[in-house]
């Protein structure tokens, strides 16, 4: 079982709709968690950190974390073409490690 | 945000031939930067975790002698690729975290796309 997993996709939603965006860990000790956008060709960009359960938002973009569920989703309300790229979910697992460990991303593309 | 810096953006070089990859942390120390390898279309691999002043860690199947890693400053993380092949061909993305943050976001680099021809 991989230890960050997320549905590669690819995932198509119409411009101004909503993208949902799921990951599941692993390691119940995990603290933090990120979802990083990448787009092609580019090194990834962070968008969103979140560390405890709830919801977190940041203008368009909302992460949910459910600890007990083992999940984090990454909504992004009224979705734009620029949007398009491939969303990478990260977690940091508790003690010592210092890496994030990374899903395998899911590709978002919004149609004009 | 913090800035890393990874130079160069993009190299061509011989298959034989060495090929040194620069990151640098520009506002912020890093104790641990991490080298990435991204082929097209598929995620990030963690390639090899660079301590400041010691030996990196490098993940299983990634050959150390092959991929040189030297973390010399609390800023500045080198690969270098030796002797390098088409295969060697790939995206290279360094990552680092503030050093005494163990929790918070990693920041990348632009990333280095290799060629070897």
């Amino acid at each position: 079982q991989k230890e960050v997993e997320q549905n590669s996709g690819p995932l198509s939603v119409p411009e101004g709709a909503i993208a949902s965006l799921n990951c599941t860990y692993s390691d119940r000790g995990s603290q933090s968690f990120f979802w990083y956008r990448q787009y092609s060709g580019k090194s990834p960009e962070l968008i969103m950190s979140i560390y405890s359960n709830g919801d977190k938002e940041d203008g368009r973009f909302t992460a949910q974390l459910n600890k007990a569920s083992q999940y984090v989703s990454l909504l992004i309300r009224d979705s734009q073409p620029s949007d398009s790229a491939t969303y990478l979910c990260a977690v940091n697992s508790g003690g010592s490690a210092r890496q994030l460990t990374f899903g395998s991303g899911t590709q978002l593309t919004v149609l004009p | 945000g913090a800035v890393v810096s990874q130079h160069p953006s993009w190299v061509i070089c011989k298959s034989g031939t060495s090929v040194k990859i620069e990151c640098r942390s520009l506002d912020f120390q890093a104790t641990t930067m991490f080298w990435y390898r991204q082929f097209p279309k598929q995620s990030l691999m963690l390639m090899a975790t660079s301590n400041e002043g010691s030996k990196a860690t490098y993940e299983q199947g990634v050959e150390k002698d092959k991929f040189l890693i030297n973390h010399a400053s609390l800023t500045l993380s080198t690969l270098t690729v030796t002797s390098a092949h088409p295969e060697d061909s790939s995206f290279y993305i360094c990552s680092a975290r503030k050093a005494g943050q163990s929790n918070t976001e990693a920041f990348f680099g632009q990333g280095t796309r290799l060629t070897v021809v």
